[in-house]
């Protein structure tokens, strides 16, 4: 089964640390994407990458292709930024062109 | 924010009732899909469109079905709503494949 592992499954931190989520997956993929829920409410896409790097504000989004492996960094984390993030993956060949997700990293930013 | 809209957001209904919730996108993407989103299990795929009237199925399709037949509109079927489909159903647009999604408000549906 193609799986996508995310760790923690839980964070709290203080207001102004360094965060970062990790994010395993099993076979190979096409794209990999990172996503915000805040509490009720929607989802909304933060990055797509396929390789490398990408940085947006405090966000940056980092892949290894080789090891199967993303992480997502916030710097100067800040309350507004409590909300779960989401890993999810398109797979390479096969049918489905949809994602395929984590089970998400709630974090809470204590001010 | 992209154009994309759910109808309806909430709604009640019983077990063996059918059930339409209906995705709207003003984008013009090709891509449409359709996902619940439960507690424990995240989110996963039920349907996807690839062009009007080209759909395929996800993760978890069975007792579902879908229909597109403009650009705009992708529609979700409980043929006969069941306990277990007690979710909440999110749509999401892309304009290629892969490519970002954009994600619609979400409609929560509640089978009693």
């Amino acid at each position: 089964k193609n799986e996508v592992e995310q760790s923690p499954q839980n964070l709290t931190a203080q207001e102004g640390e360094f965060i970062t989520i990790n994010c395993s997956y099993s076979v190979g993929i096409s794209a990999l994407h990172w996503l915000q829920q805040h509490p009720g409410g929607g989802i909304v896409s933060l990055f797509m990458l396929s390789s490398g790097k990408k940085k947006h504000g405090r966000l940056i989004a980092t892949i290894n292709i080789q090891e199967k492996h993303s992480s997502l960094h916030i710097t100067a984390s800040h309350p507004r930024d409590s909300a779960v993030y989401i890993c999810a993956v398109t797979y390479s060949g096969g049918g489905a062109d949809g994602l395929t997700f984590g089970k998400g990293t709630h974090l809470i930013i204590q001010p | 924010d992209a154009g994309i809209t759910q109808s309806p957001r909430h709604k009640v209904t019983e077990t063996g009732t059918p059930v339409t919730l209906r995705c709207h996108q003003t984008e013009n993407h090709r891509y449409m899909y359709w996902y619940r989103q439960d507690p424990g299990h995240g989110l996963r795929l039920i349907h996807y469109s690839y062009g009007v009237k080209d759909t395929d199925k996800g993760e978890v399709s069975d007792g579902y079905s879908v229909s597109r037949s403009k650009t705009e509109d992708f529609l979700l079927t409980l043929e006969s709503a069941t306990s277990s489909q007690t979710s909440v159903y999110f749509c999401a647009i892309s304009e290629g494949a892969p490519d970002t999604q954009y994600f619609g408000p979400g409609t929560r549906l509640t089978v009693l």
